[in-house]
């Protein structure tokens, strides 16, 4: 299976800070890569797939890019609520897995 | 959206039978999957299953103990969970399996202990 790796595994932003975080993949997935949030005791929500198409209702702040098997989940100037742990996850071969996880914390 | 229900405290080698119903969201149009997380780890795909059921496929840290299926007439996803283990221990989720997974449900803890 495809083993996804994300760094760093935590970063600390001031609030209107940005943070740019990575993900790399074993092998090549293409653009067949996605990026969720999760915060504490909810579920992962999709923020990104496609590499870089937001998914509905997903502010602009968040940007993502890459292809083959480097990517990077931008977020420009944080807001409070943007504070919360992020994941990639490759769909272009079963089965899909997901990266180890990057927390993003206030500084 | 999606709701689970089933989890709880099991002993090792027992079972238990997840459900997951859907509101407003018409699971027969989609392919459906169950994904679990440990606490503090990344989501781990489980399995998943075609909208009419005639395709299914498993992690291979659950075949052959663990079995998906779905009822479309009562908008609802199910996974029977049988010889479970320690590290099965989780919180499982429901999703909609699009290759990517959107939307998810708010997840139900297995617990997997003596």
């Amino acid at each position: 299976e495809i083993v996804m790796t994300q760094s760093p595994a935590t970063v600390s932003v001031s609030p209107g800070e940005g943070a740019t975080l990575s993900c790399r993949a074993s092998q090549s997935v293409s653009s067949n890569l996605a990026w969720y949030q999760q915060k504490p005791g909810q579920a992962p929500r999709l923020l990104i797939y496609g590499t870089s198409t937001r998914a509905t209702g997903i502010p602009a702040r968040f940007s993502g890019s890459g292809s083959g098997t480097e990517f990077t989940l931008t977020i420009s100037s944080l807001q409070s609520e943007d504070f919360a742990v992020y994941y990639c996850q490759q769909y272009n071969r079963r089965p899909q897995t997901f990266g180890q996880g990057t927390k993003v914390e206030i500084k | 959206h999606l709701v689970e229900s089933g989890g709880g405290l099991v002993q090792p080698g027992g079972s238990l039978r997840l459900s997951c119903a859907a509101y407003e969201f018409d699971v027969s149009l989609y392919w459906m999957s169950w994904v679990r997380q440990v606490p503090g780890k990344g989501p781990e795909w489980v399995a998943n299953i075609k909208e009419d059921g005639s395709q299914i496929h498993y992690a291979d840290s659950v075949k052959g103990r663990f079995t998906i299926s779905r009822d479309n007439a009562k908008s609802s996803l199910y996974l029977q969970m049988n010889s479970l283990r320690v590290e099965d221990t989780a919180v499982y989720y429901c999703a909609r399996d699009g290759a990517w997974f959107d939307p998810w449900g708010q997840g139900t803890l297995v617990t997997v202990s003596s």
